[in-house]
């Protein structure tokens, strides 16, 4: 079975200040992408990022970065210098590869609050 | 380049009706999955519909069918309906696995609201 834990259900944090999201995920699956979502008020889930399990390299897209280890099984979000327009509800997925295995497991989503 | 549209916005229906949401993918795409997010909750997988039969399904009841048509366009319908059910309801599709190959990156649609009362 997969699962994916976000342990921090809100965090609030003032603005400019660096902010993390932790992510951790269980799977059986030796291949498996994960990926971050951001949903702001209006519900529309944005996708930021898709990483799979062969690439343990970290990334970084301007403010934001993303730290994979697959010997902890974690998957962090960390967004520096944090806006007021970051503020929204952020959830970690996981996905296995393969034929018909395309659905999405969801954390539970860390709600992210920027105060001005 | 439309993105995924669902309809309607807002649906307000009593316990034991029926009620039908519909989707259409993004441009491209053949592929379209529903998921249900309670309030305060991650999306759980409810199914996903390719060449219009379904693919994979979640742990969801029978009383939650859906159809896909030859355009990809997708309806969820669900029947009896409980207080439980309200929820938002997301569509995502993905694909074009024809010409490109399996596509795992999943994109949303803004969601159908359902209260029910």
């Amino acid at each position: 079975a997969q699962k994916v834990t976000q342990a921090q259900t809100e965090i609030s944090v003032v603005e400019k200040e660096d902010v993390t999201l932790d992510c951790v995920y269980e799977t059986r699956d030796t291949t498996y992408y994960l990926f971050w979502y951001k949903q702001p008020p209006s519900g529309e889930l944005v996708f930021l990022i898709r990483r799979n399990s062969f690439d343990e390299q970290n990334e970084i897209s301007g403010r934001y970065s993303w730290n994979f280890q697959k010997s902890t099984s974690s998957f962090n979000f960390t967004i520096t210098a944090s806006q007021v327009v970051d503020s929204a509800v952020y959830f970690c997925a996981l996905c296995g590869m393969g034929q018909g295995a395309q659905k999405l497991v969801f954390g539970q989503g860390t709600r992210l609050t920027i105060n001005p | 380049d439309a993105g995924v549209t669902q309809s309607p916005t807002h649906l307000i229906k009593t316990r034991g009706q029926q009620v039908t949401l519909r989707c259409s993918p993004k441009s491209g795409h053949d592929t379209v999955s529903w998921y249900q997010q309670a309030l305060g909750q991650g999306p759980q997988f409810i199914f996903q519909y390719y060449e219009e039969e379904e693919r994979q399904r979640g742990n969801f009841p029978d009383r939650f069918s859906g159809h896909q048509f030859p355009n990809y366009s997708s309806e969820l319908n669900v029947n009896a309906l409980l207080l439980g059910d309200s929820a938002l309801y997301l569509c995502a599709s993905s694909g074009g696995r024809r010409r490109t190959g399996i596509s795992y990156e999943q994109y949303f649609g803004p969601g159908t609201r359902l209260t029910v009362t």
